[in-house]
């Protein structure tokens, strides 16, 4: 069965400090994953998409990461700031597949000042 | 542009009584998609529709839930009769060409319905 989990289900940091997120899936045949970033009250923002040849995708202090091998992704944030609060999910979409995204249960992410 | 734009953003119903979500996607993009967010079972995909056509409403929950696009600039997603476990927020979002290209799908703000 296509899978998406994430860990940690949710995490507290303080200001400045970094962390990294996981997502292991089991969709096969891969085609891409995507992170979200979703703030309380909105919906989901795309932070970064990679597809299978792509081992690492930046956005400002934004750092991707995939291994296709052991179908593992992370998330990497760099010096935290307050406005980093969110969740974060974890999205693969399968390669046969018309439209078919797999949305990981998320991250919810706290930083304290 | 202005984004997707649903309605309404806040909604408190009665049980028994119709739901009717609004929503209005990117100009030019040829997907909509009709999401629901619970903190029980996460995102859940609804319905999609390309060039307004629904395409998958495997997702939808009920035969009391139903979706049209009648023209490429707006969507309705009712609900009739809402229940308790309806309460959830359902998100609009579209994309330009399909997923499988890569491109970004782009959400709403979401319409937060509470049937009490």
């Amino acid at each position: 069965k296509n899978q998406v989990e994430q860990s940690p289900q949710s995490l507290i940091i303080l200001e400045g400090k970094n962390c990294t997120l996981q997502c292991n899936y089991t969709v096969s045949p891969f085609s891409n994953l995507r992170w979200y970033k979703q703030d309380t009250g909105r919906g989901p923002v795309s932070l970064t998409i990679m597809t299978f040849s792509e081992n690492t995708k930046s956005n400002g202090r934004y750092t991707a990461t995939l291994d296709a091998d052991t179908k593992q992704s992370s998330l990497h944030i760099t010096a935290s700031q307050l406005s980093d609060s969110a969740s974060y999910i974890c999205v693969v979409r399968g390669r046969d597949s018309n439209y078919q995204l797999i949305w990981g249960a998320g991250t919810k992410l706290i930083i304290k000042p | 542009d202005a984004g997707v734009i649903q309605s309404p953003r806040h909604e408190v119903t009665e049980m028994g009584q119709e739901v009717t979500l609004r929503c209005k996607p990117i100009s030019g993009h040829d997907y909509l998609f009709w999401y629901r967010q619970t903190m029980m079972r996460g995102l859940e995909l609804l319905i999609y529709f390309n060039n307004n056509v629904p395409i998958d409403d495997s997702g939808m929950p009920e035969d009391r839930f139903s979706a049209k696009m009648p023209n490429a600039s707006f969507s309705t997603l009712k609900i009739q009769p809402s229940e308790p476990r309806d309460s959830a927020v359902y998100f609009c979002a579209s994309s330009f060409l399909a997923a499988r290209s890569g491109n970004t799908i782009y959400f709403g703000e979401g319409s937060w319905l509470t049937v009490v």
